[in-house]
């Protein structure tokens, strides 16, 4: 079983929908994030969490919120979904700390807004 | 523009040749790391280098750091089908601070 997990990994919606993706980790994590890949720009960091009281807007937060459930659950929603974020969406896990370590990725979640 | 420019954005070798994937910038960063990302996955860490100069292989792939900590390398010797990817590399400024990634190199080595 992959330690971090997306949920939905596909979803076609239509433009003004809501969309909540989520993600899960099982390495015990205290650091969570999301990001943003289109082609060509690499990843953008969208929010990230560096415990569950703590949320911090990335590069690219407009149009974007996010939830700390528990340690192990951080989900991004988009309240009024636009063509424009069609895109993959990863979520990631680090440990904390003071260096910047390793990234540990999930499978990734395909969003298309029509 | 983005922070890191990666270079070239696609590349596509036969089999046993080599090459070179770059990753400049104008800022400094404190470390840098490359992640290779497989068609349906998401990226895994390869290798983080620190210090300006630094050379590390990871059995056919070498990766630089450039003395001024602007800039780095990876160099794939006798390149195979299984190299096939996206190659992303990503700095952070300072310790602690979040990674900034490249916009990848996309490669595929045919057999």
């Amino acid at each position: 079983d992959a330690d971090v997990t997306q949920t939905p990994r596909n979803r076609i919606t239509k433009t003004g929908k809501r969309i909540m993706l989520e993600c899960s980790q099982t390495k015990g994590h205290d650091r969570m994030y999301w990001y943003r890949q289109d082609p060509g720009l690499g990843l953008r960091l969208i929010y990230y969490s560096f415990d569950v009281k703590d949320i911090n807007k990335g590069e690219i937060s407009d149009g974007y919120s996010v939830s700390r459930q528990a340690q192990a659950k951080f989900s991004l929603s988009l309240e009024s979904a636009i063509p424009n974020q069609t895109a993959l969406y990863f979520c990631a896990t680090s440990l904390g700390g003071k260096g910047t370590g390793e990234l540990f990725f999930g499978e990734g979640s395909r969003l298309t807004v029509l | 523009t983005q922070l890191l420019e990666q270079s070239p954005q696609f590349l596509s070798i036969q089999e046993g040749e080599n090459l070179t994937v770059y990753c400049n910038s104008s800022s400094v960063f404190s470390s840098l790391q490359w992640y290779r990302q497989e068609p349906g996955e998401g990226p895994v860490l390869l290798v983080t280098v620190v210090t300006g100069g630094e050379v590390k292989k990871l059995k056919r792939l070498t990766f630089q750091f450039g003395d001024a900590r602007k800039d780095s390398s990876l160099h794939i010797t006798a390149a195979q089908p299984g190299d096939t990817g996206l190659y992303l590399c990503a700095g952070a400024r300072n310790a602690g601070n979040m990674l900034t990634f490249g916009g990848g190199t996309r490669l595929m080595v045919k057999p």
